[in-house]
């Protein structure tokens, strides 16, 4: 199975700045086929993107997303207090589906 | 709109079973795959395996092979986890999730709120 490593573990930025969260895999991704999840505490994930570019409904611009093969990069414009929580990338291009072990975005 | 509904908390004994359900209502439930999600206190997100009700046919990850159970009910849209053989390391958050993309290896829109299953003596 493809492992997924987050890094940093813990991220400290100010609202208007830029958030870049980083997810490497283990072996190329089928299709470059990653998602991206924000979690806050007690609530479950919230999809925000998918196919390694592609915004989920609703989500803002402000979020985004690229990467190809084992390199993948989620990140947030003009921070907002709201965006604080935990960032999971999960790769969905084979079976099992595996996740990373996340980045904690403190604001 | 989907919504995905699950039981409720749940303490169990080491040894024991438990049995978590996800209801689910809006999009099309049958041609969906459901996944199961497990989260351990202050972890992070492990897939557990799936079923796509209209084929009836569950498939899982190889670290729960041995002692999950994922079934559906086509006519009340419910799927459900057993989890037997319970220890402390099952303390856990489990989700249902709505698969979307390819079926074998979905992303996830659509969460259940989370049943919080906890192992104590």
């Amino acid at each position: 199975e493809i492992v997924l490593t987050q890094s940093p573990g813990t991220l400290s930025l100010s609202p208007g700045e830029r958030a870049t969260l980083s997810c490497r895999a283990s072996q190329s991704v089928n299709y470059n086929f990653v998602a991206w999840y924000q979690q806050k505490a007690g609530q479950a994930p919230r999809l925000l993107i998918f196919d390694a570019s592609n915004r989920a409904t609703g989500i803002p611009d402000r979020f985004s997303a690229s990467g190809s093969g084992t390199e993948f990069t989620l990140t947030i414009s003009r921070l907002a207090p709201e965006d604080s929580g935990m960032y999971f990338c999960q790769q969905h291009g084979s079976s099992p589906v595996t996740f990373g072990g996340g980045t904690n975005l403190e604001l | 709109q989907v919504l995905l509904v699950q039981s409720g908390t749940e303490v169990k004994k080491p040894g024991s079973s438990a049995k978590v359900t996800c209801q689910a209502s809006g999009g099309t439930f049958n041609s969906s795959a459901i996944s199961w999600v497990r989260q351990a206190p202050g972890q992070g997100l492990e897939w557990m395996g799936k079923i796509i009700p209209i084929l009836g046919s569950s498939n899982y990850a190889q670290n729960f092979q041995d002692r999950v159970t994922i079934t559906a009910d086509k006519s009340t849209g419910t799927a459900y986890l057993e989890v037997t053989g319970l220890t402390s390391e099952d303390t856990a958050v489990y989700f249902c999730a709505r698969g979307s993309g390819l079926v074998m290896s979905p992303y996830f829109e659509y969460w259940g709120q989370g049943t919080l299953v906890t192992v104590s003596s």
